[in-house]
């Protein structure tokens, strides 16, 4: 079935500085990638999501870029701040071995922002 | 998109005992999920809730320990039965919306702490 990693699992960067955080996906029939921020004690967020009839998204300053050769795409977050501090999920959605509709996450990424 | 509420937010459980899990959306979605998120790790599907029939679970989950209803579009039940501390997880209903949305939203999650 499908397979999704995700690296780094623990990230810290500087106030102001970007973050990248990659994924790969193992079924290349998936077709959408979504990303969830989950802040402490709340439950996950969708962040910004990405079909596969596109490479690029961008909002604000998150953005999320996808390889379909490759089979990896990656979050993006220009300018961090504190409140950034958050665990990140990455996600696949949609391939064909996943036995119907199904979403496979990610580890998660720790992500620090030191003010 | 969706908004979902989710009950108990947090409970603290004794050993053997059962806790139900209700989960409300705020409009009729196509499809509801269970996941449960022990402390630290990424998501994990349980079951997907079938308006008016028996949910279908993932490999290692089974009935007997966490069934499932889901009575109409917009609400559905998780029952974690005979709890042991092993347990001790959050529980998250999620739903996709349907039509050409096929995005998953999380509720905020119910923290059960089995002592």
């Amino acid at each position: 079935g499908e397979n999704v990693e995700q690296h780094p699992s623990t990230l810290s960067v500087q106030e102001g500085d970007s973050a990248v955080i990659k994924c790969t996906y193992s079924d290349s029939a998936s077709n959408y990638f979504p990303w969830y921020k989950q802040e402490l004690g709340k439950g996950p967020q969708l962040i910004i999501d990405i079909r596969s009839n596109v490479g690029e998204k961008k909002d604000q300053r998150i953005a999320v870029t996808l390889n379909k050769t490759a089979k990896h795409f990656s979050l993006h977050i220009t300018e961090t701040q504190p409140e950034d501090s958050a665990v990140y999920f990455c996600a696949a959605e949609g391939g064909v071995n996943t036995g119907g509709f199904k979403t496979i996450f990610g580890a998660g990424t720790r992500l620090f922002v030191k003010a | 998109s969706a908004v979902i509420s989710q009950k108990p937010s947090r409970d603290i459980c004794q050993r053997g005992t059962s806790l139900t899990i209700q989960c409300q959306v705020d409009s009729q979605v196509t499809m509801m999920f269970w996941y449960r998120q022990q402390p630290g790790q990424s998501l994990t599907l349980i079951a997907t809730a079938n308006q008016g029939s028996e949910a279908t679970y993932e490999s290692g989950f089974v009935i007997d320990k966490f069934p499932i209803s889901r009575p109409n579009l917009t609400f559905s039940t998780l029952t974690v039965s005979n709890m042991s501390p092993e347990d001790s997880s959050i529980y998250l209903c999620s739903v996709v919306p349907g039509g050409l949305e096929n995005t998953i939203y999380f509720g905020e999650g119910s923290w059960l702490t089995v002592v």
